[in-house]
């Protein structure tokens, strides 16, 4: 069965700086990759996915990602990061071919400092 | 295009009583995904239907909860009695999974709180 990691927590960087968020998943082939962001009293909305083909996946708000097999990661980066960007993000695995379950991180809070 | 709509947005209740949470998904989706998220937990899939029919409902706590798509249009989460520690933020999701696994799009949730 697929799982995935976000080994942070929380992360905190200044405004204007960048960012990445590390994920990391298991699974036996190929899998399916997402990003979402989860503003607060809202649903979660998803920033970008990964299904197959160019391992840099561009995304709404900015963000991307970078499938790396050999490492298996999906880490989400931002280059300069806006107050607005504060939220909690996750990384989520789903497997290809197979049920349509996805697995959710537990998630990163980011926060932005002014 | 509407979203996933949910309702109602917030719920408070006494324990013991029945508690009905309501899902519209996005037209044209034929999957349907109920979850729960709490601080100690995160999120927990409580049940999926694909095309109206229950196809995993392993996450389910326990009997008190049951869940239900009569159509392609409209899921319940039911959750009778209700007790205190059901209380948590309720997310219902739809995706189009006509051939594999695709996005799911979440509703903004009902918050429960269970007195």
């Amino acid at each position: 069965a697929q799982s995935v990691t976000q080994p942070d927590i929380h992360i905190t960087v200044s405004e204007g700086a960048s960012l990445e968020l590390r994920c990391n998943y298991s699974y036996g082939a190929t899998p399916y990759l997402f990003w979402y962001v989860q503003s607060p009293g809202q649903g979660l909305q998803l920033l970008l996915k990964y299904f197959s083909g160019d391992t840099l996946v561009q995304g709404i708000k900015g963000f991307e990602a970078e499938f790396k097999r050999s490492q298996s990661s999906f880490n989400l980066r931002k280059p300069s990061v806006h107050w607005s960007d504060a939220a909690e993000y996750f990384c989520a695995v789903g497997a290809q071919g197979r049920d349509d379950k996805i697995i959710f991180g537990k998630g990163t809070r980011l926060h932005i400092l002014p | 295009d509407a979203g996933v709509i949910q309702s109602p947005r917030h719920e408070v209740t006494e324990m013991g009583q029945e508690v009905t949470l309501r899902c519209k998904p996005i037209s044209g989706h034929n999957s349907l995904f109920w979850y729960r998220q709490t601080m100690m937990r995160g999120l927990e899939l409580l049940i999926y239907f694909n095309n109206n029919v229950p196809i995993d409902d392993s996450g389910m706590p326990e009997d008190r909860f049951s869940a239900k798509m009569p159509n392609a249009s409209f899921s319940t989460l039911k959750i009778q009695p209700s007790e205190p520690r059901d209380s948590a933020v309720y997310f219902c999701a739809s995706s189009n999974t006509g051939s594999g696994n695709q996005p799911q799009h979440f509703g903004d949730g009902t918050r429960l709180s269970i007195l």
